[in-house]
């Protein structure tokens, strides 16, 4: 049973490059999201999505993009890698959005910007 | 806007004590309260999940209670002990879109 799984786990960019950032998830889940965390600041949402289709912004979305082709898959691109965006990326998965049921977690992306 | 707090930040205690974790959050129109452990460099492991209509969850040594109307969770640890050191998260379901954390209690058990 994998769960949320995450890839890369860890990754180092340069400033201006892009990549996408892998999120999986094998619970046939409806709403998906991913937060940024970094010291002192708690976890913060930055995109979500609430089916296949259908992305909407959290908190803290400039500068990253999102899609949601399939129910299983929520890829998270950054664009334009800056060193303010050097953080600990997580993903989530939940059943159903507007129902009370518990969020998964990936392990994290740990991504340094330099 | 919903904001959550957790008090303290940090906690040391000696094996075998009995602790209480604080969340506070503003408004009251919630799903859910779902507790976290993160241990460090790891994501974030489920331990607990209120539903706005319960008062508390319990599992092992862990007790959860919500008082949805004041605003406030707390995570009660039994007997803590070493392994019990990491950081624990609170966080709120509002409007079933997203999860709204605190900032976490991080904690110290030493033998």
């Amino acid at each position: 049973n994998a769960g949320v799984t995450q890839t890369p786990k860890f990754q180092v960019l340069k400033t201006g490059q892009s990549m996408t950032l892998q999120c999986a998830q094998d619970m046939n889940h409806e709403y998906m999201s991913w937060y940024r965390q970094d010291p002192g600041m708690g976890l913060r949402l930055i995109h979500y999505s609430v089916g296949a289709g259908i992305t909407d912004q959290g908190e803290v979305p400039n500068g990253y993009n999102v899609s949601r082709s399939t129910t299983e898959d929520f890829p998270l691109r950054l664009l334009s890698a800056a060193p303010s965006q050097t953080s600990v990326y997580f993903c989530a998965s939940s059943y159903h959005v507007g129902a009370s049921t518990e969020a998964f977690f990936g392990q994290g992306t740990r991504l340094t910007v330099v | 806007k919903q904001e959550v707090t957790q008090i303290p930040a940090a906690l040391s205690v000696p094996e075998g004590e009995n602790l209480v974790l604080n969340c506070s959050f503003t408004d009251s129109a919630i799903y859910n309260l779902q507790w976290f452990r993160q241990d460090p460099g790891k994501g974030l492991t489920s331990l607990l999940l209120i539903q706005s209509s319960q008062r508390e969850q319990t599992s092992g040594r862990l007790n959860a209670s919500l008082d949805k109307s004041s605003g406030r969770s707390t995570l009660y640890i039994a007997a803590s002990q070493p392994g019990d050191s990491a950081t624990y998260l609170c966080a709120v379901n509002q409007a079933g879109t997203a999860l709204i954390f605190g900032k976490g209690t991080t904690l110290s058990v030493s033998s």
